[in-house]
């Protein structure tokens, strides 16, 4: 079975600065999906990031990026330029592909993110 | 304008009764999910119909009842509601072709609280 563990319960980090958040995964599948999700006070859940595993090429989206290491089966998120808006619950999150049918994500613990003024 | 919706967004309740929590999606998608996040934020799927059939149905009481009545909606009934179900119920939605394929797209959920 595919366990996602999110190490750190909590971090901060100063608006403006670059803050790394780390997850890292369990499976013996190839062909699979990765993602970070982002839920702020408002329960809202937000797609981030997502990342194909068959591609080397780490995913990127404006001040979010991730260093998908596919070997040591890691997936951490580094946000640049901390913005007051990024304070959220981050969720990362796996899913094994299963062609035309979607599948079941299966998240990690969270890590709750607060950027400080 | 709205994607994924769902209603109520807050449900409170008496042990014992039924409720139904309700979902739509205006994506065109052909993959509809239920999550639930429990009291520590732990979120787990519970049902996935793909072009309404149950695709996915994880250890989930049979108190619990999904049903689809098209591609578009997914809707949750649930009986002799119990206090450990008080939890944030997730609908969310997924292609299953395209560039976004695979990608769910979750609705505001709903606070059910069981008293």
């Amino acid at each position: 079975a595919q366990t996602v563990t999110q190490s750190q319960p909590e971090m901060s980090v100063q608006e403006a600065e670059t803050v790394t958040l780390s997850c890292t995964y369990d499976t013996s599948e190839n062909n699979y999906y990765l993602f970070w999700y982002k839920q702020p006070p408002s329960r809202q859940m937000i797609l981030v990031i997502r990342q194909e595993a068959y591609k080397q090429q780490n995913a990127t989206e404006n001040r979010f990026s991730v260093n998908f290491q596919k070997a040591a089966k890691s997936f951490s998120l580094k946000i640049s330029d901390s913005q007051l808006g990024d304070t959220a619950m981050y969720f990362c999150a796996f899913m094994k592909h299963r062609g035309n049918q979607g599948g079941k994500l299966i998240f990690g613990q969270g890590t709750e993110l607060s950027v400080k003024p | 304008d709205t994607a994924v919706s769902q209603t109520p967004k807050y449900l409170v309740t008496q042990m014992g009764n039924d409720k139904s929590i309700k979902c739509e999606q205006n994506l065109g998608h052909d993959t509809m999910y239920w999550y639930k996040q429990d009291s520590k934020k732990f979120l787990k799927i519970m049902f996935s119909y793909n072009n309404k059939e149950l695709i996915i149905n994880e250890t989930v009481p049979n108190r619990f009842s999904p049903k689809s009545p098209d591609k578009a909606h997914l809707n949750l009934h649930i009986n002799s509601l119990e206090l450990g179900d008080s939890a944030v119920y997730f609908c969310a939605s997924s292609p299953t072709s395209g560039r976004a394929s695979e990608t769910q797209y979750f609705g505001p959920g709903t606070r059910l609280l069981v008293l």
